[in-house]
């Protein structure tokens, strides 16, 4: 079982307020992703970390989101401005050997 | 892009029948895919079932199999007699020969296991 811990579980938020999440790789792991998985089930990748430095990210990431993975720090995700369409379940996964392994997720509700 | 297609849910089964839930996929950026099957039990989070990452070879994890065929481009989950506890959403995924890669998932089939 994934030891990628997140928190927190649920997060309330009103539009155009932040929204921060954060998560714990496994121990060893060396790059952490973020998906969103919408009401749809459709997973989107949103940005991906190795040693801090950003490896990939998607325009909306870019524009709306900020992220970070500090060494001897949770990885954070965090919405400036949240908006209703970002109302989904976020997931952190952290990755060995091509295998990513998935958090429980935290699920944002923007009203 | 790369894309997953696996049977639309929901499928709902009795007890020690046998199970195919179908997951074909296309790798237009990725030359040598891995393929998996992801499970996530109610009110769990999401798990790795099991991973095969050559062509031909077969993976199997808790009495489910599933078989890499790069023929015909599919991964379909096969469990020859199902239990109540196997009720899930099970997601087929694609991803690269990379730690750094994304995965591409298929948008989950609901099973549902009547006793």
């Amino acid at each position: 079982n994934s030891k990628v811990i997140q928190t927190p579980r649920y997060l309330v938020k009103g539009q155009g307020q932040k929204a921060k999440m954060r998560c714990i790789p496994e121990k060893g792991h060396p790059v952490v992703f973020w998906y969103q998985q919408n009401k749809n089930n459709e997973f989107k990748f949103l940005i991906n970390f190795q040693n801090q430095e950003v490896l990939q990210q998607i325009d909306m990431t870019e524009k709306r989101f900020s992220a970070e993975c500090p060494s001897n720090s949770p990885c954070s995700l965090e919405i400036q401005s949240s908006e209703a369409g970002d109302s989904a379940l976020y997931l952190c996964a952290s990755s060995l050997q091509d295998t990513q392994y998935f958090g429980p997720g935290t699920r944002l509700l923007v009203l | 892009g790369d894309s997953v297609t696996q049977t639309e849910g929901p499928v709902t089964v009795s007890e020690s029948e046998s199970l195919i839930i179908n997951c074909t996929y296309s790798a237009t950026s990725i030359a040598y895919p891995n393929l998996f099957w992801y499970v996530r039990y109610p009110g769990e989070g999401l798990q790795l079932l099991l991973k095969v990452i050559t062509a031909g070879q077969k993976g199997s994890s808790r009495g489910f199999e599933a078989t890499y065929n790069k023929e015909t481009t599919s991964f379909h989950l096969q469990k020859a007699s199902v239990q109540e506890s196997d009720s899930a959403v099970y997601y087929c995924a694609l991803g690269g020969r990379s730690n750094t890669g994304k995965l591409t998932f298929g948008d989950g089939t609901v099973l549902t296991v009547k006793p």
